[in-house]
């Protein structure tokens, strides 16, 4: 079982409509929770960054972590053709331990 | 102000055959990465220097692949005898110190024929 465990989709949407990604991870060392954005040939960009449970908001993206279950989500609102990307979590403990991603989550955002 | 950049954005070369990969962090980020890439996956963590010295090496796959950083600044990925399945990204990022937000390059695209 990999650390951190993601659906690779892809996901179709309508624009207009809320889209919902989500990891799983086994790792209880981890803290730190990240989601990156990354479109087609390019490097990935950071989304949101949470730190233990709880809820984060910026604009239409919610970012939420459930540390009791091992499990955050990634919530965009009224979602938008320019939101077609893939989606990257992101996750780590402490220190110098390294940055460990899920596969990525291919979203397509259809006008 | 100017991001991670990365040279060369597409690399082809020749199983067997040597390559170096570039990486310029951000300006005063003392703490740089490397990840690779590969289709359909996540980055998956190669190397991480915290100034001029490789804090970190774990996830470097064989002897074959080294990085260094001279000067705490520009690091480059050196990968000896090219194999067909090195091909992937690879990804550089750097941050303020270790434990901040990472921030990528646009990655280099190597191709092993």
């Amino acid at each position: 079982q990999k650390e951190v465990e993601q659906d690779p989709g892809p996901l179709s949407v309508p624009e207009g409509a809320i889209v919902s990604l989500n990891c799983t991870y086994s790792n209880s060392a981890f803290q730190y929770f990240m989601w990156y954005r990354q479109y087609s040939r390019k490097g990935p960009e950071l989304l949101m960054y949470t730190y233990s449970s709880g809820n984060k908001e910026d604009g239409r993206f919610t970012a939420q972590v459930d540390k009791s279950s091992k499990y955050i989500s990634l919530f965009i609102r009224d979602s938008q053709p320019s939101d077609s990307a893939t989606y990257l979590c992101a996750m780590w403990g402490s220190g110098n331990t390294p940055l460990v991603f899920g596969k990525g989550t291919r979203l397509s955002v259809i006008a | 102000g100017a991001g991670v950049s990365q040279t060369p954005s597409n690399k082809v070369t020749e199983k067997g055959k040597y390559v170096e990969l570039r990486c310029d962090p951000i300006s005063g980020h003392t703490a740089l990465y490397w990840y690779r890439q590969s289709l359909g996956q996540g980055p998956e963590f190669l190397i991480y220097f915290q100034g001029t010295g490789a804090a970190d090496d774990s996830g470097l796959p064989n002897d074959r692949f080294f990085a260094v950083r001279p000067e705490g600044s520009v690091s480059t990925l050196k990968i000896q005898r090219t194999e067909r399945g090195d091909s992937a990204v690879y990804l550089c990022a750097s941050s303020l110190t270790d434990g901040e937000t990472q921030y990528f390059g646009p990655g280099t695209r190597l191709l092993v024929l």
